[in-house]
């Protein structure tokens, strides 16, 4: 099952502005993670920030994140054509002894010059 | 270090075949997990290995097996195959717990 919902679902910006997307988990989590997939490809690791960390910078990149409110937003700040892609939240939790991630429905995000 | 691959990387079977797909994970990594991507449902986590050993699965039928191989190498299997199993499988491997999984480019297999 999906660990959480993604908001919005779409997102079309011009090149240069900011974009922003956020993220509900329902479980308890280790870690929260962000991932990028262009055309259905394989997923790119961006950022991970730990339950204990509230915020995390990465170029571009900035996380917050709220275990209170079990959400998480992911920032891109002057968005270019190529960060057109699909952005997806998981959460890292530790089950079992293994590693585990549970995704959220991802935010298409669409850039245009 | 070279990415994660998977092996093939598209695939068309009928259903009722089985089919296996494979994984070599970033070297040094002992974990390795596999994924389920639809339109449908999402990504969704099938089983996760380290050191040969199932540490963790999902919530997927009996069909869905795998393992993994001492250098680390891992494959999945799925027998009996259903019109529903089309998707994209991927793999991705990491340190251990607590760590960002690095993703494989995917097999994408479609069943007719």
């Amino acid at each position: 099952s999906q660990q959480g919902e993604e908001d919005p679902q779409a997102l079309s910006i011009q090149e240069g502005e900011n974009a922003t997307m956020n993220c509900s988990y329902k479980t308890s989590i280790n870690n929260l993670q962000w991932y990028r997939q262009n055309s259905g490809r394989g997923l790119v690791h961006l950022i991970l920030i730990r339950s204990n960390e509230r915020e995390k910078h990465s170029g571009r990149l900035r996380v917050t994140l709220d275990t209170s409110k079990k959400s998480s937003s992911l920032l891109i700040t002057a968005s270019r054509a190529a960060d057109t892609a699909s952005y997806f939240c998981a959460g890292g939790a530790v089950t079992g002894g293994g590693n585990k991630l549970t995704f959220g429905t991802g935010t298409q995000l669409k850039v245009e010059l | 270090k070279a990415g994660v691959t998977q092996t093939p990387r598209y695939l068309i079977k009928t259903r009722g075949q089985q089919v296996t797909l494979s994984c070599s994970p970033i070297s040094g990594h002992r974990s390795v997990s596999w994924y389920q991507q639809t339109p449908g449902q999402g990504l969704q986590f099938l089983f996760e290995y380290f050191s040969e050993t199932q540490r963790n699965k999902g919530n997927f039928p009996g069909r869905f097996s795998g393992r993994q191989f001492s250098n680390s190498r891992s494959e999945m299997n799925v027998s009996t195959l259903e019109l529903g199993d089309s998707a994209l499988y991927l793999c991705a491997s990491s340190l251990g717990q607590t760590n960002e999984q690095f993703f494989g480019p995917g097999t994408r297999l479609t069943v007719l």
